[in-house]
């Protein structure tokens, strides 16, 4: 166990709909990341936040958004759902996150998003 | 140049075998190298990593190879267990950049019991 938990285990919802995935971190770490798991994309990092902040963003798209809130858990927002967003949404954490040195990430269980 | 190239997609190595997965990147900006591990149901799980100052990196029954000059590295299990069935990522990133990070897409090892 990862210590790193994510709400909900699975999700399945219809296309032009919102919907919004939880992460809570390991205690004590500040960063949180985001990333997309799909059969044809593979594994792509989206955002990252650091002490509520947001620190660095990849391959997200608009109509998704994130935050991270004062008690250091964050949300992923994915709104106008295509069939495409179907996939597994992983959050990660880490003591740290700045770019200076390596941070090792440790990854919750996941959201299963499916789209229908 | 951001690819990151893994193979082969699956692999299926009998008890007490060696396992080796291959990967490949283009871009000479990336000084990091970590594989991961990710069992059905669960988030991957950093397994070991190496950076291009050495050739190999040893931990247990986990070897990384890795070859700056053909920009290829490779994870070799030895005597390979049924609990190392898993999916395999390996990844490049520059050093401290994990916004930065490239995976692979993947390798399904099944090991025979």
């Amino acid at each position: 166990d990862s210590g790193v938990t994510q709400t909900p285990k699975h999700l399945i919802t219809a296309t032009g709909q919102r919907v919004t995935l939880r992460c809570s971190p390991r205690s004590g770490d500040l960063s949180v990341y985001w990333y997309q798991q799909s059969l044809d994309q593979g594994l792509q990092f989206l955002i990252q936040y650091y002490n509520g902040e947001e620190r660095a963003k990849g391959n997200i798209l608009e109509r998704f958004s994130a935050q991270q809130f004062p008690d250091l858990h964050s949300e992923l927002n994915l709104s106008s759902l295509e069939l495409g967003d179907s996939a597994l949404y992983f959050c990660a954490s880490s003591v740290e996150g700045d770019f200076s040195s390596y941070n090792e990430q440790f990854f919750g269980p996941g959201t299963r998003l499916t789209v229908l | 140049q951001q690819q990151v190239k893994q193979s082969p997609q699956s692999l299926i190595v009998q008890k007490g075998g060696i396992s080796i997965i291959n990967c490949a990147y283009e871009n000479t900006a990336f000084d990091y190298f970590p594989w991961y591990q990710q069992f059905p149901g669960k988030g991957p799980a950093l397994l070991i990593a190496i950076r291009p100052d050495v050739s190999e990196k040893k931990e247990g029954r986990f070897t990384i190879s890795f070859n700056k000059s053909a920009k290829q590295f490779s994870l070799h299990i030895m005597d390979s267990q049924p609990g190392d069935s898993a999916t395999y990522f390996c990844a490049a990133s520059p050093w401290g950049r994990d916004d930065k990070i490239i995976f692979g897409k993947g390798t399904r090892l099944h090991i025979l019991p």
